[in-house]
C-alpha cells in the first residue's frame, strides 16, 4: 500500500511566523513530491514541486526534501492570513505504468492569526 | 498558462437521473485527464483516469457503468453519473497533464460540486 501521511493539523502560526508543513511517503520509488494548497469549498492549487534532495525555494515557500529519510516539508516563511488553507503533500511514483498518478496526503490544515 | 476549466460548477439533481460533468483544458493539450472525489474533510480520491482516445482506466472499487469518462479530444474530458444517488453527492475534481510536462505536472480545475436530492 502506497501511502502519504501528513499531520492532519491544525497549524496555528501568528501572522509573520514561519509554517511548517511535514510530510513522509512509504514507497521508496518515488520521484516527485508536490504541494498543493487547497481553499476551502475549492480545488487544489499547484504551489511547488520537487525532484531532487535538497531545498528549492519559491518566493516565501520552501519545499525541502530527503529521499533517504522519506520526508518531504513547506515552509512558508512571513505567513499571511491568506495562507490559511489546507495543504496537500503528493507524491507521483513516476515510473512505468503509473502514468503520472498523484498519490495524496489528508492535507495539513493550517491556520494563521492575525 | 495552464488553465482547467469544469462546467458546471454546481449542480443539483434528483435521484435516479444523470448528471455530465465537463473538463476542459483552456491552454494547452492534454493526453491524459484524471477525475477525483472529494467528500467533506477528506481527501481527494482518485476515480479515474482518462487517456484521450481510449478507455477510461478507473480505480479499484470505482464503478465503470455507473460514472462514464469520455475523453473525445486532448482538451475535453467529460463524466457522466448515472442514475444519481444522494450517497454520489460530493466535490469532483478533474486535473489534467500537460502534453509538455512530461508525467510529473497535473492542473486542477475548479470542481463541481453535486447535490442529488
Amino acid at each position: 500500500q502506497k501511502e502519504v501521511e501528513q499531520n492532519s493539523g491544525p497549524l496555528s502560526v501568528p501572522e509573520g511566523a514561519i509554517a511548517s508543513l511535514n510530510c513522509t511517503y512509504s514507497d521508496r520509488g518515488s520521484q516527485s513530491f508536490f504541494w498543493y494548497r487547497q481553499y476551502s469549498g475549492k480545488s487544489p492549487e499547484l504551489i511547488m514541486s520537487i525532484y531532487s534532495n535538497g531545498d528549492k525555494e519559491d518566493g516565501r515557500f520552501t519545499a525541502q526534501l530527503n529521499k533517504a529519510s522519506q520526508y518531504v516539508s513547506l515552509l512558508i516563511r512571513d505567513s499571511q492570513p491568506s495562507d490559511s488553507a489546507t495543504y496537500l503533500c503528493a507524491v507521483n511514483l513516476d515510473y512505468g505504468g503509473s502514468q503520472g498518478n498523484l498519490i495524496f496526503g489528508k492535507g495539513t490544515k493550517l491556520s494563521v492569526k492575525p | 498558462g495552464a488553465v482547467v476549466s469544469q462546467h458546471p460548477s454546481r449542480v443539483i439533481c434528483k435521484s435516479g437521473t444523470s448528471v455530465k460533468i465537463e473538463c476542459r483544458s483552456l491552454d494547452f493539450q492534454a493526453t491524459t485527464m484524471f477525475w477525483y472525489r472529494q467528500f467533506p474533510k477528506k481527501s481527494l480520491m482518485l476515480m479515474a483516469t482518462s487517456n484521450e482516445g481510449s478507455k477510461a482506466t478507473y480505480e479499484q472499487g470505482v464503478e465503470k457503468d455507473k460514472f462514464l469518462i469520455n475523453h473525445a479530444s486532448l482538451t475535453l474530458s467529460t463524466l457522466t453519473v448515472t442514475s444519481a444517488h444522494p450517497e454520489d453527492s460530493s466535490f469532483y475534481i478533474c486535473s489534467a497533464r500537460p502534453l509538455a510536462g512530461g508525467p510529473r505536472t497535473q492542473y486542477f480545475g475548479p470542481g463541481t460540486r453535486l447535490t442529488v436530492l
